[in-house]
């Protein structure tokens, strides 16, 4: 059965911060990963994508790969307080016919 | 603008009644997705199709029923089988699975919200 796990939180950091999200799966053959952002009532929308080992950043956020380690993390700098939203992680792998598998979602509150 | 439309945004129903739920879309996608969300939790996959005609159960598939007749269109009808109908249901859809298209992510619509009394 393919997993992905996160931690629910909620993590909380002050304006200004770096949040650190992070994933772990259990298919070891998982290929994509990505990054959706959920704000409160809406539907997830992609900031990130990363498909091989190492950083990739995008403005404020970096995505992070370790297939060694089976994880990948979320890094917000300079948080806002309109970075507050759930992030869900996804992983793509061939034991699940590719089709994204969503961990629960870390919920992530910056306080002014 | 290219994008997927889900509709109505909230459905009320009572028990015992089908409902289906309408996804369009009109990004030229082979692939597309029924997701339900319940509060606190992840998005659990319901069926999801990569060609016309053609669709495949997802992990909860129980008591749900799908439709693939136009490239465009994926309904879902949520059946007086399933036993907790009452959820958030998010339709996705992504370029085709060929290729070197399985890196492609997801794309939502903005959701339907089903209350079942």
């Amino acid at each position: 059965q393919k997993e992905v796990e996160q931690n629910s939180g909620p993590l909380s950091v002050p304006e200004g911060a770096i949040a650190s999200l992070n994933c772990t799966y259990s298919d070891r053959g998982s290929q994509s990963f990505f990054w959706y952002r959920q704000y409160s009532g809406k539907s997830p929308e992609l900031i990130m994508s990363i498909y091989s080992n190492g950083d990739k950043e995008d403005g404020r956020f970096t995505a992070q790969l370790n297939k060694a380690s089976q994880y990948v993390s979320l890094l917000i700098r300079d948080s806002q307080p309109s970075d507050s939203a759930t992030y869900l992680c996804a992983v793509n792998s061939p034991g699940g016919s590719y089709i994204p598998t969503f961990g629960r979602g870390t919920s992530l509150i910056v306080h002014p | 603008d290219g994008g997927i439309t889900q509709s109505p945004k909230y459905l009320f129903r009572k028990e015992g009644q089908n409902v289906t739920l309408s996804c369009e879309q009109n990004l030229n996608h082979d692939a597309m997705y029924w997701y339900r969300q319940d509060p606190g939790q992840g998005l659990r996959l319901i069926y999801y199709s990569q060609i016309v005609n053609d669709f495949q159960k997802g992990d909860i598939a129980e008591g749900y029923s799908v439709s693939r007749e136009k490239k465009e269109s994926f309904p879902l009808t949520v059946t007086s089988a399933q036993k907790n109908p009452t959820a958030f249901y998010l339709c996705a859809s992504s370029i085709s699975r060929s290729g070197n298209s399985y890196n492609s992510p997801l794309h939502f619509g903005n959701g339907t919200r089903l209350t079942v009394t």
